[in-house]
């Protein structure tokens, strides 16, 4: 079975602090995506990555950088937290080829206060 | 632009049959997923389109026609489990890479 685990289920941050969310998948996926996760808004690609030290912008890049220096590890990090960043943080993995779904960790319920 | 549209709530009775639709507008289409997600659980993989017609899957099946840019997940023997978001989610070629873009999902509630 694939398995995506993240770091932290819940987290509660200040403002301006440095936050980091880290996600490790065990399948030897290339690609690895974060999402967050609003009412209504549905899910927003953050960033993406197809391969080691490699790194796209999604739809919301602003205010989050990312980092993958090993094949099974992508971290999010926001710089300097801000309360509009409170969200369900999702990461998941797939295979490279074009049938191949998604796998979705359990998700970070990141507060910002 | 990309765009997903799916409604936001349904509700059904145990043991009927309900139909989640979703059109979509993208520039470079290139799959059709659906994800099932339990509150408070991460999204799990229901079914794929790429080519028109029907997918079946045991209860659940999903249909795709790109002319259109609709799909629809059909449950079948509703059952209470089955009370859950479902999300659509386009895989797009658009810009060279390709993203994968979601729809805010249909929560399903089943009744008994």
């Amino acid at each position: 079975d694939v398995k995506v685990t993240q770091s932290s289920r819940y987290l509660v941050k200040r403002t301006g602090e440095k936050v980091f969310l880290e996600c490790v998948q065990d399948m030897d996926h290339e690609n690895m995506f974060w999402y967050r996760q609003d009412p209504g808004l549905g899910l927003r690609l953050i960033y993406f990555s197809y391969d080691v030290k490699m790194k796209e912008k999604g739809d919301i890049p602003e205010g989050y950088s990312v980092s993958r220096e090993k094949k099974e590890r992508f971290s999010l990090i926001l710089e300097s937290a801000s309360t509009n960043q409170t969200s369900m943080y999702l990461c998941a993995s797939s295979p490279l080829g074009d049938r191949y779904e998604q796998y979705f960790g359990p998700g970070t319920r990141l507060t910002v206060t | 632009g990309q765009n997903i549209d799916q409604p936001t709530e349904m509700t059904a009775t145990e043991g009927a049959i309900v139909q989640i639709n979703c059109t979509y507008q993208t520039s470079g289409f290139n799959g059709l997923f659906w994800y099932q997600q339990h509150a408070g659980e991460a999204p799990t993989f229901l079914s794929y389109n790429v080519l028109d017609g029907l997918e079946e899957k045991g209860r659940f099946s999903s249909f795709l026609s790109r002319s259109k840019g609709y799909s629809y997940l059909l449950l079948k023997e509703l059952q209470m489990k089955d009370s859950a978001s479902y999300l659509c989610a386009v895989r797009d070629r658009g810009s060279g890479t390709y993203k994968y873009i979601f729809g805010t999902g249909t929560r399903l509630k089943v009744l008994a």
